[in-house]
């Protein structure tokens, strides 16, 4: 079983258009950090944010946000007013405990389109 | 700061070739990694260094080695390449290990023909 998973393998919307990326994870650890990055199509990877697992507040900033659920271990990333320039790769993170150090684990990715 | 640099950007190798993958950073982080990735499977975790002297293998480390002389410098050498290795390789460090951010190189695409 995959420890990140995107289910969404590609989205493809319309310019303005709000999209969600679901990121869902599995661990048995109570302390644990989440990330997302992003990949556009120059390939360099982006870090966008940073979640430890005691922290459950929402994070907004500009056209992004992202809503941490324990109860359902998801991590969800919205775009707001999707641009041309959000297309790109986005990849979910799980960082865990393992051998006293913390190993992070990515999901597969999404692939958002964004068309003018 | 150049932040972590890869060399080389591109290279082709033939089955049975060896060759090193160089990285660097300049950020006198403790924590390096080294990913591979394929095609529609994100990043998977080859070897990890947690400080000089000091490596650990991830998920998939057959086929590969590393050393970690300096907090720099985290090479990554293959030994007989397969087409199994062809892939886009990303050299990543953190200050803090897996609870940090991490920042990634630009990436070395490797062919094995």
């Amino acid at each position: 079983a995959q420890k990140v998973t995107q289910a969404q393998t590609e989205i493809s919307v319309v310019e303005k258009e709000d999209v969600t990326l679901d990121c869902v994870y599995e661990t048995r650890d109570t302390t644990y950090y989440l990330f997302w990055y992003k990949q556009p199509p120059s390939g360099e990877l982006v870090f966008l944010i940073r979640r430890n697992s005691f922290d459950e507040q929402n994070e907004i900033s500009g056209r992004y946000s992202w809503n941490f659920q324990k109860s359902t271990s998801s991590f969800n990333f919205t775009i707001t007013a999707s641009q041309v320039v959000d297309s790109a790769v986005y990849f979910c993170a799980l960082s865990e405990e393992s051998g006293g150090s913390y190993i992070p684990t990515f999901g597969r990715g999404t692939s958002l389109i964004v068309h003018p | 700061n150049a932040g972590v640099t890869q060399t080389p950007k591109f290279r082709i190798l033939k089955i049975g070739q060896s060759m090193t993958l160089q990285c660097t950073q300049d950020m006198n982080h403790n924590y390096m990694y080294w990913y591979r990735q394929d095609p529609g499977m994100g990043l998977k975790l080859i070897y990890y260094s947690v400080g000089a002297g000091i490596t650990d293998k991830g998920e998939v480390p057959n086929g590969y080695n590393v050393s970690r002389s300096t907090t720099e410098d985290f090479p990554l050498r293959l030994e007989l390449a397969a087409p199994s290795q062809t892939s886009v390789y990303f050299c990543a460090s953190s200050y803090d290990g897996g609870k940090d951010t991490q920042y990634f190189g630009p990436g070395t695409r490797l062919t094995v023909l």
